[in-house]
């Protein structure tokens, strides 16, 4: 099975709060992210937290990390039209500084409904 | 997309023919990586280069070979396609080899027929 899951889709009703789940299995993971990607695009990095935190808050975007649990979430405020996309949390696995390696979630697959 | 192009953006071959994929960055970054995107998989990563001609294998990176002659170029072949190498390819780079400085191309999708 895949080492950092997410459920596969999510759908919210516009101007309701979206909240995005994720487990990973490595403890000595240092930085973890949300990536964003929007229809025919690339990836976008939305917000990352640091494994001594346990929240970090940017506008909307509110992430919380459970160490204890492996658990990390992507709470989106008022979502919006615009926030409709695939939204992969991805972990660094134990490398080398200056080499860090990137482990993706499976990505979840955020609707809006009108 | 911080100055990286792919292409082709989109490829259809048949089976056993060789495929060259093209990633090509204005940034002068050091560090280049190839993922591939599959459904339920999430990214996984190829191959990536830390320098010119210094490249290293990443966790799926058997069919797949890679070559980085300038800083600008970083081309990902399949010698033989097959089908489970459908896919769609994404590049990415990175200044410091650092995962918060991670910027990724806009994909190529692979049909292999």
């Amino acid at each position: 099975g895949e080492d950092v899951e997410q459920s596969l889709f999510l759908s919210v009703r516009e101007g309701d709060s979206s909240v995005i789940n994720c487990t990973y299995t490595d403890s000595s993971s240092t930085y973890l992210y949300w990536y964003k990607q929007e229809p025919g695009a690339g990836l976008q990095l939305l917000t990352y937290i640091f494994s001594n935190m346990d929240m970090k808050q940017d506008q909307r975007l509110t992430v919380l990390l459970n160490k204890k649990d492996k658990h990390l979430s992507l709470r989106i405020a008022d979502t919006q039209t615009g926030d409709s996309a695939i939204y992969f949390c991805a972990e660094t696995r134990g490398s080398n500084f200056g080499n860090e390696k990137l482990t993706f979630g499976t990505g979840t697959r955020l609707t809006i409904i009108p | 997309d911080a100055g990286i192009t792919q292409s082709p953006r989109h490829k259809v071959t048949e089976t056993g023919t060789p495929v060259t994929l093209r990633c090509h960055q204005t940034e002068n970054h050091r560090y280049m990586y190839w993922y591939r995107q599959d459904p339920g998989h999430g990214l996984r990563l190829i191959h990536y280069s830390y320098g010119v001609k210094d490249t290293d294998k990443g966790e799926v990176s058997d069919g797949y070979s890679v070559s980085r002659s300038k800083t600008e170029d970083f081309l990902l072949t399949l010698e033989s396609a097959t089908s489970s190498q459908t896919s769609v390819y994404f590049c990415a780079i990175s200044e410091n080899g650092r995962s918060d400085t991670q910027y990724f191309g806009p994909g190529t999708r692979l049909t292999v027929l």
